[in-house]
């Protein structure tokens, strides 16, 4: 398994803000992904992000509005950018530790006025 | 496209009684599985996965699950239930490596004493 952390855990945030949320991992992975949970809802993931390329965005996500940077092996950010009400979700980074076995942070809860 | 069917959005079992959680999925090719748990206010715990080989797979807190190609189906069981296991349970799909997850809509279980 892995150790993740997540800063902030949760924060309180105005319309057309930014929040950049942080992802550390206690040990160095190839593969680290970014989820959305809105409220009462599933995972949904956002994007994918291998260290030394771009991230890799699913459908009806785009880089402007989630940039996200991964500038080592232990570290990944992910931006929420001019935020809107519908942005409250819990964010949720994650790790593969093996083959297709991804370990969850403990998330941060967006709130947005 | 992969997709992940959890047809019960909420169970009630009493405590000590059994328990079994359908999931179905739709995936190309030889799927990773995973079942996950979700307690208020907390991440997502890894229960267990399939991977390939034995159909039947044990995981942590006493849960199983067993694979069922013929169905496409991945149902989480446990032989007794316990007020703890009150919680969130999510059924995922995935392929490993830069394939994220595919999350079913979630099952809430409820615990009566």
């Amino acid at each position: 398994s892995a150790v993740i952390s997540q800063k902030p855990s949760r924060d309180i945030c105005q319309r057309g803000t930014s929040l950049t949320i942080q992802c550390q991992v206690d040990s160095q992975v190839t593969m680290m992904f970014w989820y959305r949970q809105q409220p009462g809802q599933s995972l949904t993931l956002i994007a994918t992000a291998n260290q030394g390329s771009e991230a890799t965005y699913e459908s009806g996500f785009v880089i402007d509005k989630f940039p996200i940077s991964r500038p080592n092996l232990t570290f990944s950010t992910l931006t929420v950018s001019n935020m809107s009400p519908e942005d409250s979700s819990i964010y949720l980074c994650s790790v593969e530790v093996s083959v297709g076995e991804q370990y969850f942070g403990p998330g941060t809860r967006l709130t947005v006025t | 496209a992969q997709s992940v069917t959890q047809p019960d959005i909420h169970i009630t079992v009493s405590e000590g009684a059994s328990l079994e959680l359908r999931c179905n999925y739709s995936y190309g090719a030889t799927p990773y599985l995973f079942w996950y748990v979700q307690s208020p206010g907390q991440g997502l715990q890894l229960l267990l996965k399939y991977f390939s080989g034995d159909t039947l797979v044990q995981g942590i807190k006493g849960f199983e699950a067993e694979f069922k190609r013929s169905q496409s189906s991945f149902n989480l069981r446990k032989p007794s239930v316990h007020w703890s296991d009150a919680a969130e349970y999510f059924c995922a799909v995935g392929g490993g490596g830069a394939d994220g997850l595919t999350f079913g809509k979630g099952t809430h279980l409820i615990i009566q004493p």
